[in-house]
């Protein structure tokens, strides 16, 4: 059964922490996407991978940074968590060249106080 | 960039059939349609897939229209374990993933 795991379902954090969020998937994917999920704004992407080291910005990805330095690991690091970035964090994986039909994570909630 | 509408939610009793339409009335040629169940405190899961005409597998059936304008989610003989929220997106495949909108989805409450 293919897998996304992300390293923890609930988080809660101190606003100017700094923060990983951990995805793994056990599929081989080059693809890997970070989303937030709001209430009522649906999923938003962050972040996504295309391959080892490489990314590009998604529509939201002021306050945060990425790292894939191995191909099934995807890390999301927020600098200095705010308040703003309490939410659900989604992370998925897709096999190119699609990226409509993707495998996403449990999601990790996190808290910023 | 294909932007969809659909319901904010629906409601249903088990043993019905619910359809859930969406609209994406600038869908282009290469475009694929496709559907995503999310059920409370997970990811979202890919439920079916189509370009054109009817799509069936043990999940659900995806109904498109010849003018690709909307496209419709079928689930037969809904259950309480249905109650989930549902997302069509709309975008061709191996695009860049800019094109990425998974929008804000159909809540559906199925009741006993």
């Amino acid at each position: 059964d293919v897998k996304v795991t992300q390293s923890s379902r609930y988080l809660v954090k101190r606003t100017g922490e700094k923060v990983f969020l951990e995805c793994v998937q056990d599929m081989d994917h080059e693809n890997m996407f970070w989303y937030r999920q709001d209430p009522g704004l649906g999923l938003r992407l962050i972040y996504f991978s295309y391959d080892v080291k490489m990314k590009e910005k998604g529509d939201i990805p002021e306050g945060y940074s990425v790292s894939r330095e191995k191909k099934e690991r995807f890390s999301l690091i927020l600098e200095s968590a705010s308040t703003n970035q309490t939410s659900m964090y989604l992370c998925a994986s897709s096999l190119p060249p699609r990226v409509d039909t993707q495998y996403f994570g449990p999601g990790t909630r996190l808290t910023v106080l | 960039l294909a932007k969809t509408t659909q319901p904010i939610s629906m409601d249903s009793y088990e043993g019905q059939e619910v359809n859930i339409t969406c609209s994406h009335n600038n869908i282009a040629t290469n475009d694929y349609i496709t559907w995503y169940q999310q059920f409370p405190s997970q990811g979202p899961r890919f439920i079916i897939q189509g370009y054109k005409t009817k799509v069936t597998n043990e999940v659900a059936s995806l109904f498109i229209p010849a003018d690709r304008k909307s496209s419709t989610l079928s689930l037969p003989r809904v259950s309480l374990s249905d109650t989930a929220v549902y997302y069509c997106l709309v975008v061709r495949g191996n695009t860049g993933f800019q094109k990425l909108v998974f929008g804000t989805g159909t809540r559906l409450l199925v009741s006993p």
